[in-house]
């Protein structure tokens, strides 16, 4: 069974980079057809997609957050990453990763694999 | 970007009610819309893909319809452990630029 676990810092400061990390097991994060992405849910609200990555190192951003985001994969250790700069308190919020299988002959994709989410509070 | 709404927002219903949540996109999405469940505390579950495919593992009572702009997500008969949020989700966009509805919120009457 697939598994996905989001690990970092639960406390960041304004101001400052926002580190998580996203450990895959119970499978390859190098199988063709995933991709792995990044998606928070401020507290109270609703679900906003950051961005996603191929194994090769394909990467696709929320054109709101581009700027301040880097998404990298590390497919020695079968884990994906999440950088987020200059944060401030709109950053705070529960952050998932999850898989977005992509079916091609259908042209369509969905997310079928989540963590479990963890908080990052953005404060001094 | 492709913008999603949600109605309602939220609703009350009693267990064996039939449920309907209405998703719809601000330009043609042809099927290339997915519905998740989300319970407090958890992580989103997925539900229906491409619009009408039922996941693996999620009971036949729940439905998907649309194609286009209009989505519904039905449920035949609402039982205790479907109250949750419900949030719709676009995969149309080429590069991906996924977006998820404002979610609805379903709680008991």
């Amino acid at each position: 069974q697939l598994q996905l676990q989001e690990s970092g810092p639960g406390l960041v400061k304004p101001s400052e980079t926002l580190s998580l990390t996203c450990t895959v097991s119970g499978g390859s994060i190098s199988s063709s057809s995933y991709y792995w992405g990044w998606i928070r849910q401020p507290p109270g609200k609703g679900l906003e997609w950051i961005g996603s990555i191929y194994y090769s190192g394909s990467t696709y951003y929320n054109p709101s957050l581009k700027s301040r985001v880097t998404i990298s994969v590390d497919t020695s250790k079968n884990q994906f990453s999440l950088k987020l700069s200059s944060v401030t308190a709109a950053d705070t919020a529960v952050y998932y990763c999850a898989r977005r299988f992509v079916v091609v002959v259908a042209a369509t994709s969905y997310f079928d694999y989540w963590g479990q989410g963890t908080l990052v509070t953005v404060s001094s | 970007d492709i913008q999603m709404t949600q109605s309602p927002s939220s609703l009350s219903a009693s267990v064996g009610d039939r449920v309907t949540i209405t998703c719809r996109a601000s330009q043609s999405i042809s099927s290339y819309l997915n519905w998740y469940q989300q319970k407090p505390g958890k992580a989103p579950k997925l539900l229906i893909y491409a619009a009408s495919s039922l996941q693996s593992g999620v009971p036949s009572r729940f439905s998907g319809s649309g194609s286009g702009t209009d989505f519904t997500l039905t449920i035949s008969s609402l039982q205790p452990e479907d109250f949750a949020t419900y949030y719709c989700q676009q995969s149309y966009s080429t590069p991906p630029r996924i977006t998820f509805g404002p979610g609805t919120k379903v709680d008991i009457k």
